[in-house]
């Protein structure tokens, strides 16, 4: 069984400029989750869905960023324009619809924003 | 609001000797408490948790982990590090219902041969 993948590994950009980060859940997952990690410091919650739908945006760190998950499948995070702070890991996670169910990560996508 | 210190930024220990990395929570209601380690240039992988029942909790490689609900604490254990083990490792909490996992900052873990 394939695990949540993640695209790009790594993106470096340009203040101002726009990044867009892909996530693919563990097949029949409904739940995805986006997290970050900014150097040394806690892992941060960033939006859940549960299919197409946003459960929990509590944790997006303003309208900069845009996340959307069509259809209930893959899920995007966009970065729009992109500022200093926002350079971190930004990890994916999927996981099956129960509230005691561990998240399944991917890889995480290293974005550094110069 | 939910949240979760792990006080110690890294951890030393002898290959062979016990380990502890440390875990305190707050949380409202009953927890649900996990364990994940991440590897060099990898993601986090799940260790192990504790949703209910017997507070002595076996994972994956070889650890544990202790629920303590009076010193809310959900401290990792493996009785003998190996070199293998060195990782960062990060303790986890959630509350009852699909309230959102909210992490700690994570603790180095360095075992020396």
């Amino acid at each position: 069984e394939a695990g949540v993948t993640q695209f790009p590994s790594h993106s470096v950009i340009e203040k101002g400029q726009t990044v867009t980060l892909r996530c693919d859940p563990i097949s029949g997952h409904d739940n995805l989750y986006w997290y970050r990690r900014v150097m040394g410091k806690e892992i941060k919650f960033l939006l859940h869905f549960v299919k197409e739908s946003k459960q929990d945006e509590s944790g997006m760190p303003n309208n900069r960023f845009l996340a959307e998950r069509t259809g209930g499948t893959y899920s995007t995070l966009k970065v729009q324009p992109a500022e200093l702070e926002d350079s971190g890991v930004y990890f994916c996670a999927s996981s099956q619809r129960t509230s005691a169910g561990e998240l399944f990560f991917g890889e995480g996508s290293r974005l550094t924003v110069l | 609001a939910q949240s979760v210190a792990q006080p110690e930024d890294q951890v030393n220990v002898a290959e062979g000797n016990p380990l502890t990395v440390k875990c305190t929570y707050s949380v409202s209601g009953n927890p649900y408490l996990f364990w994940y380690v991440q590897y060099p240039n990898r993601g986090l992988q799940f260790l192990l948790k504790y949703i209910t029942g017997d507070n002595l909790v076996k994972g994956s490689y070889g650890f544990e982990a202790e629920f303590n609900k009076s010193q809310t604490s959900f401290h990792l254990k493996k009785p003998s590090a190996l070199v293998s083990d060195s990782a960062l490792y990060f303790c986890a909490v959630r509350g009852t219902g699909f309230q959102k996992l909210v992490f700690g900052t994570g603790t180095r873990l360095l075992v020396s041969p």
